[in-house]
């Protein structure tokens, strides 16, 4: 069974510093394209950054380019995103999602909450 | 970006009867390799988004034959042949043609 276990929100002050994790199990994960999505009520759902299998290629959406950094550890089934200078319009639930174009089974999601 | 775009944004269907979301990309959709990728998903009150069709009309497995999926170009269809209980909730679709990949704004199915 797919899983993915998203971690690492909370709350941050404008400017801040986060870093958001996901455990992955259940696939073959050096295998698979892997990226964030976040959600919010106001904006619905927005791709955040994309990385394929061996790590070498990224995307990133422009609101976060340059601030935001996708990595991923094969060995240890886990990917990460790095979200420094971070603004108010970041507030999101954060999911974890396998797949790039066919997306398909994504995290719990993670609150990230950005306020003085 | 690719601007995707569905309607109605609110749909209320009684049982038994039939559902249609309709979802429009500003750009087409198929990709250099022939292939469109066009996905919808479910989201329940509650949980996280699940995938019901990919690349227009292929279903995941489990989801129930009532869903189907068409279209093709920059226009697609989600249909629901006889609404149950179970199928309450927001639909989206995403286009994984562009990056960045984009969602339409949500359809939200009430009985």
């Amino acid at each position: 069974e797919v899983q993915l276990v998203d971690s690492g929100g909370g709350l941050v002050q404008p400017g801040g510093s986060l870093r958001l994790s996901c455990a992955a199990s259940g696939f073959t994960f050096s295998g698979s394209w892997m990226g964030w999505v976040r959600q919010t009520p106001g904006t619905g759902l927005e791709w955040v950054a994309n990385i394929s299998p061996d790590g070498n290629t990224k995307y990133y959406v422009d609101s976060v380019r340059g601030r935001f950094s996708i990595s991923r550890d094969n060995a240890k089934n886990s990917l990460s995103l790095q979200m420094d200078t971070l603004r108010a319009e970041d507030t999101a639930v954060y999911h974890c999602a396998r797949g790039g174009a066919l997306l398909d089974y994504w995290g719990q999601g993670t609150l990230v909450a950005v306020s003085s | 970006d690719v601007v995707v775009t569905q309607s109605p944004l609110s749909l209320p269907v009684a049982l038994g009867q039939s559902a249609s979301i309709s979802c429009r990309s500003s750009r087409s959709l198929v990709y250099s390799d022939g292939n469109t990728y066009l996905s919808w998903f479910q989201q329940r009150p509650g949980q996280s988004p699940r995938r019901l069709v990919y690349k227009v009309s292929n279903r995941d497995s489990g989801v129930a034959d009532r869903l189907s999926g068409s279209g093709s170009g920059t226009d697609f269809t989600l249909k629901i042949s006889s609404v149950e209980a179970e199928d309450v909730g927001v639909y989206y679709c995403m286009q994984g043609t562009h990056w960045p990949h984009t969602f339409g704004q949500g359809t939200k199915l009430e009985i």
